[in-house]
């Protein structure tokens, strides 16, 4: 099983600074397998990006992937208040099929 | 509009049964890939099972043998059943679509979760 390790755990910052949000895998995971999400309080996940570099639908360009191999980031160039949430990389394996991170809590400082 | 929505949730005690329904509409449902994810009281996201659009199906190793995942694609709905529950099946459950044939692995749309509590 792949497991994935998400840090920092908490980050805080301040708007219109930049964060960047790291996962690393513990293997080799394909570029095209790694997806981010984001989950605010007492709301479902949002896919961001896919592939680990492909910004889905409606996300804003401020929101940036990258990586392969093990180590794949998620940068939010110039943070808006409401990005302030919890971040989950997930990746698509064999067994099981799918895993995510324990997430990043990206708070305001 | 895409939309997920989820019922059946409840209170149910250890040793009981559940069954979760996930209504899908304004997409081609039979043609995607469905998930279920759950996730803790103040914990992080966890898979549970995935069934492809020829219904072949995947389980997460803490519920094989437990839960079945299952759909209709004339009622556009999917299915999770939960036998022999635990108090660690406690959550918010989401189901979550995956398009299928782009060469990528995601989840695109999410309900908006039902909730488990087994006590």
């Amino acid at each position: 099983e792949i497991v994935l390790t998400q840090f920092p755990g908490t980050l805080s910052l301040s708007p219109g600074e930049g964060a960047t949000l790291s996962c690393r895998a513990s293997q080799s995971v394909s570029s095209k397998y790694v997806a981010w999400y984001q989950q605010k309080p007492g709301q479902a996940p949002r896919l961001l990006i896919f592939g680990s570099s492909n910004r889905a639908t409606g996300i804003p360009d401020r929101f940036s992937g990258s990586g392969s191999g093990t180590d794949f980031t998620l940068t939010i160039s110039s943070l808006e208040p409401e990005d302030f949430a919890v971040y989950y990389c997930q990746q698509y394996g064999s067994s099981p099929p799918n895993t995510f991170g324990q997430g990043t809590r990206l708070e305001i400082k | 509009e895409v939309q997920l929505v989820e019922s059946g949730g409840g209170l149910v005690q250890p040793g009981g049964s559940l069954r979760l329904s996930c209504a899908a509409s304004g997409f081609t449902f039979s043609s995607y890939w469905m998930h279920w994810v759950r996730q803790g009281p103040g914990k992080g996201l966890v898979w549970v099972s995935r069934i492809s659009d020829e219904s072949s199906t995947t389980y997460a190793d803490s519920v094989k043998g437990r839960f079945t995942i299952y759909r209709d694609n004339a009622k556009n709905t999917l299915y999770l059943q939960m036998n022999s529950l635990r108090a660690e099946d406690t959550g918010v459950y989401y189901c979550a679509s995956e398009p299928t044939h782009t060469g990528y692995y995601y989840m695109d749309v999410w309900g908006k979760g039902t909730t488990v509590t087994v006590s």
